[in-house]
């Protein structure tokens, strides 16, 4: 079965740069969650949307943004990267008109900021 | 605001010791909620997860847990411990028509042979 595609799984960049990391959630699944999880941390909500609109911000900073396109695919987009943006992200994906639809998690892409 | 306690942090088992993991929450109305487990080096997965119905969850590898609304409780339990088992649990909860998946700050658990 298809699962949650994240794109890189590994990105290494010099602080200052901007990253762009990719989620491809489930076929049908219309919502998308972002989480970061720095090492050793548990995993913190960054947030998510739903049918292309925002629908909860968690604690993404502000050099952070993101997106949900048509083909329900999302983007963040990360600039003036800092050493503490080394963590693990991840999305999750789930279908919201769905109840008891889970989440489902991709891999994550690990970003290393040196 | 919402919240989600593991208080237990780390836990080191034998094999064959019987588990249970604490996982309280802090919201009074209608939550869904789950126990994720993250492997070393790999990425959360689903254990189970409680909407509705049957207090008492199953879920993979033998793990359960039981809803107890009273005490805003889902702990997380197996008879047995396996060396295999040796990961960090999440409890997370989703409040009822919301987005946001609270997760708890992790047990992490060691089983050895």
């Amino acid at each position: 079965a298809a699962g949650v595609i994240q794109s890189p799984r590994h990105l290494i960049k010099e602080k200052r740069e901007t990253a762009t990391l990719k989620c491809y959630p489930i076929p049908r699944h219309d919502t998308v969650y972002w989480y970061q999880q720095g090492p050793g941390q548990d995993p913190q909500f960054l947030i998510s949307f739903y049918e292309k609109m925002q629908s909860d911000k968690g604690s993404i900073p502000d050099r952070f943004s993101a997106q949900q396109f048509s083909d329900y695919h999302s983007e963040l987009n990360m600039s003036s990267l800092e050493l503490g943006d080394s963590a693990l992200y991840f999305c999750a994906s789930s279908q919201r008109q769905t109840r008891n639809s889970p989440l489902h998690f991709g891999n994550g892409t690990r970003l290393t900021v040196t | 605001a919402q919240s989600v306690s593991q208080h237990n942090h780390h836990v080191i088992l034998s094999e064959a010791a019987s588990l249970e993991l604490g996982c309280n929450y802090s919201y009074g109305g209608t939550v869904n909620l789950f126990w994720y487990v993250q492997y070393p080096g790999q990425h959360l997965q689903l254990l189970l997860k409680y909407f509705s119905g049957d207090p008492l969850v199953k879920g993979i590898k033998g793990f359960e847990a039981e809803f107890i609304k009273s005490k805003f409780s889902f702990n997380l339990r197996k008879p047995s411990v396996q060396w295999s088992d040796t990961a960090e649990y999440f409890c997370a909860v989703i409040v009822y028509n919301t987005d946001k998946l609270i997760f708890g700050t992790g047990t992490r658990l060691q089983v050895f042979p």
